[in-house]
Protein backbone atom coordinates (compact mmCIF):
# COMPACT_ATOMS: atom_id res chain seq x y z
CA UNK A 1 0.00 0.00 0.00
CA UNK A 2 1.14 3.52 -0.72
CA UNK A 3 2.41 5.33 2.63
CA UNK A 4 4.51 7.77 4.40
CA UNK A 5 6.61 5.44 6.54
CA UNK A 6 8.81 7.23 9.35
CA UNK A 7 11.97 5.41 11.18
CA UNK A 8 12.29 4.88 13.99
CA UNK A 9 8.76 5.55 15.79
CA UNK A 10 10.50 5.94 19.36
CA UNK A 11 13.65 7.78 19.26
CA UNK A 12 15.85 8.55 22.69
CA UNK A 13 18.64 10.93 22.75
CA UNK A 14 20.96 12.19 24.86
CA UNK A 15 21.02 16.60 25.74
CA UNK A 16 23.03 18.03 23.02
CA UNK A 17 23.75 14.71 20.88
CA UNK A 18 22.45 14.91 17.76
CA UNK A 19 19.68 13.36 16.54
CA UNK A 20 18.46 12.42 12.57
CA UNK A 21 14.75 11.06 12.34
CA UNK A 22 14.01 9.50 8.78
CA UNK A 23 10.46 9.63 6.58
CA UNK A 24 10.02 7.89 3.61
CA UNK A 25 6.98 7.98 1.11
CA UNK A 26 5.70 6.05 -2.08
CA UNK A 27 2.75 8.15 -3.06
CA UNK A 28 5.34 9.81 -4.99
CA UNK A 29 3.96 13.44 -3.75
CA UNK A 30 6.21 16.39 -4.85
CA UNK A 31 5.77 18.10 -1.29
CA UNK A 32 6.59 16.84 1.99
CA UNK A 33 6.33 18.46 5.22
CA UNK A 34 7.74 18.43 8.87
CA UNK A 35 5.49 18.98 11.58
CA UNK A 36 6.51 19.66 15.51
CA UNK A 37 3.50 18.09 17.72
CA UNK A 38 3.34 18.47 22.12
CA UNK A 39 1.37 16.70 24.01
CA UNK A 40 -2.53 16.78 22.63
CA UNK A 41 -1.85 20.22 20.88
CA UNK A 42 -2.01 20.93 17.17
CA UNK A 43 1.10 19.95 14.81
CA UNK A 44 3.48 22.94 14.35
CA UNK A 45 4.78 23.31 10.79
CA UNK A 46 8.89 23.29 11.19
CA UNK A 47 9.68 23.49 7.32
CA UNK A 48 8.35 21.89 3.83
CA UNK A 49 9.62 20.86 0.53
CA UNK A 50 7.95 21.28 -2.67
CA UNK A 51 10.79 19.38 -4.68
CA UNK A 52 13.96 20.06 -4.05
CA UNK A 53 12.83 23.80 -3.03
CA UNK A 54 13.32 24.18 0.81
CA UNK A 55 11.21 26.56 3.04
CA UNK A 56 11.26 27.36 6.77
CA UNK A 57 9.04 28.38 9.19
CA UNK A 58 9.76 31.47 10.69
CA UNK A 59 9.92 30.77 13.76
CA UNK A 60 11.71 27.40 13.19
CA UNK A 61 15.07 27.36 15.43
CA UNK A 62 17.98 27.05 13.70
CA UNK A 63 18.98 23.69 16.04
CA UNK A 64 16.30 22.03 13.61
CA UNK A 65 17.73 21.07 9.77
CA UNK A 66 16.35 19.16 7.12
CA UNK A 67 17.48 17.01 4.14
CA UNK A 68 15.79 15.90 0.67
CA UNK A 69 17.84 14.03 -1.05
CA UNK A 70 15.20 12.50 -3.45
CA UNK A 71 11.45 12.89 -3.95
CA UNK A 72 11.33 9.48 -1.74
CA UNK A 73 13.45 10.57 1.31
CA UNK A 74 13.20 13.23 4.01
CA UNK A 75 15.62 14.09 7.02
CA UNK A 76 14.57 15.92 9.95
CA UNK A 77 18.54 16.48 11.72
CA UNK A 78 18.21 18.02 15.40
CA UNK A 79 21.82 19.39 15.64
CA UNK A 80 21.51 19.41 19.54
CA UNK A 81 18.64 18.72 21.06
CA UNK A 82 17.14 19.99 24.06
CA UNK A 83 14.20 18.86 26.38
CA UNK A 84 12.16 21.21 25.53
CA UNK A 85 12.50 19.46 21.92
CA UNK A 86 10.96 16.42 23.16
CA UNK A 87 7.75 15.49 20.91
CA UNK A 88 6.28 13.63 18.34
CA UNK A 89 7.70 14.91 15.32
CA UNK A 90 5.22 13.92 11.79
CA UNK A 91 6.35 14.09 8.17
CA UNK A 92 3.29 14.54 5.70
CA UNK A 93 3.08 14.74 2.16
CA UNK A 94 1.22 16.53 -0.28
CA UNK A 95 0.67 17.06 -3.74
CA UNK A 96 1.62 19.78 -5.64
CA UNK A 97 -0.58 22.75 -6.25
CA UNK A 98 -3.73 21.39 -8.24
CA UNK A 99 -4.70 19.28 -5.67
CA UNK A 100 -7.30 19.99 -2.56
CA UNK A 101 -4.50 20.62 0.09
CA UNK A 102 -4.97 17.45 1.73
CA UNK A 103 -1.95 15.99 3.84
CA UNK A 104 -1.27 12.87 4.21
CA UNK A 105 0.68 11.86 7.50
CA UNK A 106 3.08 9.09 8.71
CA UNK A 107 2.46 7.62 11.99
CA UNK A 108 5.35 9.73 13.93
CA UNK A 109 8.59 9.56 15.81
CA UNK A 110 7.97 10.33 19.74
CA UNK A 111 11.35 12.12 21.03
CA UNK A 112 12.46 11.70 24.36
CA UNK A 113 15.38 13.85 25.18
CA UNK A 114 17.19 12.95 28.44
CA UNK B 1 -2.26 35.25 9.07
CA UNK B 2 -5.00 32.60 9.08
CA UNK B 3 -6.19 31.83 12.26
CA UNK B 4 -8.84 28.61 12.76
CA UNK B 5 -10.76 28.49 16.11
CA UNK B 6 -11.92 24.64 17.01
CA UNK B 7 -14.23 24.30 19.90
CA UNK B 8 -14.61 22.65 21.99
CA UNK B 9 -10.85 21.58 23.30
CA UNK B 10 -12.46 19.00 25.49
CA UNK B 11 -15.48 16.55 25.26
CA UNK B 12 -16.36 14.08 27.40
CA UNK B 13 -19.98 12.16 26.65
CA UNK B 14 -21.44 9.15 27.35
CA UNK B 15 -21.70 6.08 24.63
CA UNK B 16 -25.13 7.01 22.35
CA UNK B 17 -24.53 10.67 23.14
CA UNK B 18 -24.82 13.31 20.03
CA UNK B 19 -21.74 15.66 19.21
CA UNK B 20 -20.71 18.65 17.41
CA UNK B 21 -17.33 19.94 16.96
CA UNK B 22 -16.75 23.40 15.70
CA UNK B 23 -14.16 25.31 13.80
CA UNK B 24 -14.21 29.38 12.64
CA UNK B 25 -12.35 31.71 11.42
CA UNK B 26 -12.43 35.55 9.42
CA UNK B 27 -10.10 33.93 6.90
CA UNK B 28 -11.66 31.92 3.48
CA UNK B 29 -10.07 28.63 2.90
CA UNK B 30 -9.70 26.76 -0.76
CA UNK B 31 -10.66 23.81 1.26
CA UNK B 32 -10.96 22.55 4.86
CA UNK B 33 -10.30 18.81 5.91
CA UNK B 34 -10.86 17.14 9.68
CA UNK B 35 -8.45 14.61 10.86
CA UNK B 36 -8.87 11.84 13.80
CA UNK B 37 -5.65 11.07 15.64
CA UNK B 38 -4.99 8.16 18.15
CA UNK B 39 -2.16 8.46 20.45
CA UNK B 40 0.95 7.53 19.31
CA UNK B 41 -0.16 7.43 15.93
CA UNK B 42 -0.23 10.30 13.07
CA UNK B 43 -3.39 12.34 11.78
CA UNK B 44 -5.45 10.20 9.33
CA UNK B 45 -7.74 12.03 7.15
CA UNK B 46 -11.49 11.94 7.45
CA UNK B 47 -12.88 14.27 4.49
CA UNK B 48 -12.09 17.27 2.67
CA UNK B 49 -14.71 19.63 2.24
CA UNK B 50 -14.30 22.15 -1.08
CA UNK B 51 -17.12 24.16 -1.58
CA UNK B 52 -19.31 26.17 0.42
CA UNK B 53 -22.51 24.95 2.09
CA UNK B 54 -21.15 21.20 1.04
CA UNK B 55 -22.18 18.18 3.51
CA UNK B 56 -20.31 14.87 3.50
CA UNK B 57 -21.29 11.76 5.60
CA UNK B 58 -19.09 9.36 6.77
CA UNK B 59 -20.78 6.63 8.48
CA UNK B 60 -21.73 8.37 11.73
CA UNK B 61 -20.09 11.41 10.88
CA UNK B 62 -21.36 14.51 8.76
CA UNK B 63 -19.47 17.19 8.06
CA UNK B 64 -20.21 20.56 6.82
CA UNK B 65 -18.20 23.51 5.18
CA UNK B 66 -20.19 27.03 5.67
CA UNK B 67 -21.38 28.56 2.73
CA UNK B 68 -18.58 31.30 3.10
CA UNK B 69 -15.76 28.48 3.46
CA UNK B 70 -14.57 30.41 7.06
CA UNK B 71 -16.14 28.00 8.91
CA UNK B 72 -17.11 24.12 9.29
CA UNK B 73 -18.44 21.72 11.26
CA UNK B 74 -18.35 18.08 12.76
CA UNK B 75 -21.29 16.18 13.71
CA UNK B 76 -20.90 12.30 15.23
CA UNK B 77 -24.05 10.86 16.06
CA UNK B 78 -24.40 8.09 18.39
CA UNK B 79 -21.10 8.06 19.50
CA UNK B 80 -18.68 4.95 20.34
CA UNK B 81 -15.73 4.41 22.67
CA UNK B 82 -14.14 4.10 19.11
CA UNK B 83 -14.38 7.82 18.37
CA UNK B 84 -12.48 8.23 21.15
CA UNK B 85 -9.28 10.81 20.03
CA UNK B 86 -8.19 14.12 18.48
CA UNK B 87 -10.25 15.90 16.08
CA UNK B 88 -8.39 18.59 14.55
CA UNK B 89 -9.35 20.53 11.41
CA UNK B 90 -7.57 22.18 8.99
CA UNK B 91 -7.72 24.91 6.35
CA UNK B 92 -5.48 24.88 3.23
CA UNK B 93 -4.53 27.96 1.45
CA UNK B 94 -1.93 28.20 -1.33
CA UNK B 95 1.41 29.68 -0.31
CA UNK B 96 4.97 29.18 -1.43
CA UNK B 97 3.65 27.04 -4.77
CA UNK B 98 2.67 24.45 -2.16
CA UNK B 99 -0.68 24.11 -0.35
CA UNK B 100 0.19 24.32 3.39
CA UNK B 101 -2.78 24.02 6.19
CA UNK B 102 -3.68 25.94 9.39
CA UNK B 103 -4.81 23.78 11.80
CA UNK B 104 -7.04 24.36 14.70
CA UNK B 105 -6.32 23.64 18.27
CA UNK B 106 -7.88 20.17 18.45
CA UNK B 107 -10.72 18.50 20.20
CA UNK B 108 -9.84 15.86 22.40
CA UNK B 109 -12.76 13.85 22.53
CA UNK B 110 -13.83 11.16 25.21
CA UNK B 111 -16.20 8.46 24.91
CA UNK B 112 -17.17 6.65 27.93
CA UNK B 113 -18.85 3.39 27.60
Amino acid sequence: DAMVIQNPRYQVTQFGKPVTLSCSQTLNHNVMYWYQQKSSQAPKLLFHYYDKDFNNEADTPDNFQSRRPNTSFCFLDIRSPGLGDAAMYLCATSREAGGRGEQYFGPGTRLTVT
Amino acid sequence: TQLLEQSPQFLSIQEGENLTVYCNSSSVFSSLQWYRQEPGEGPVLLVTVVTGGEVKKLKRLTFQFGDARKDSSLHITAAQPGDTGLYLCAGAYSGAGSYQLTFGKGTKLSVIP
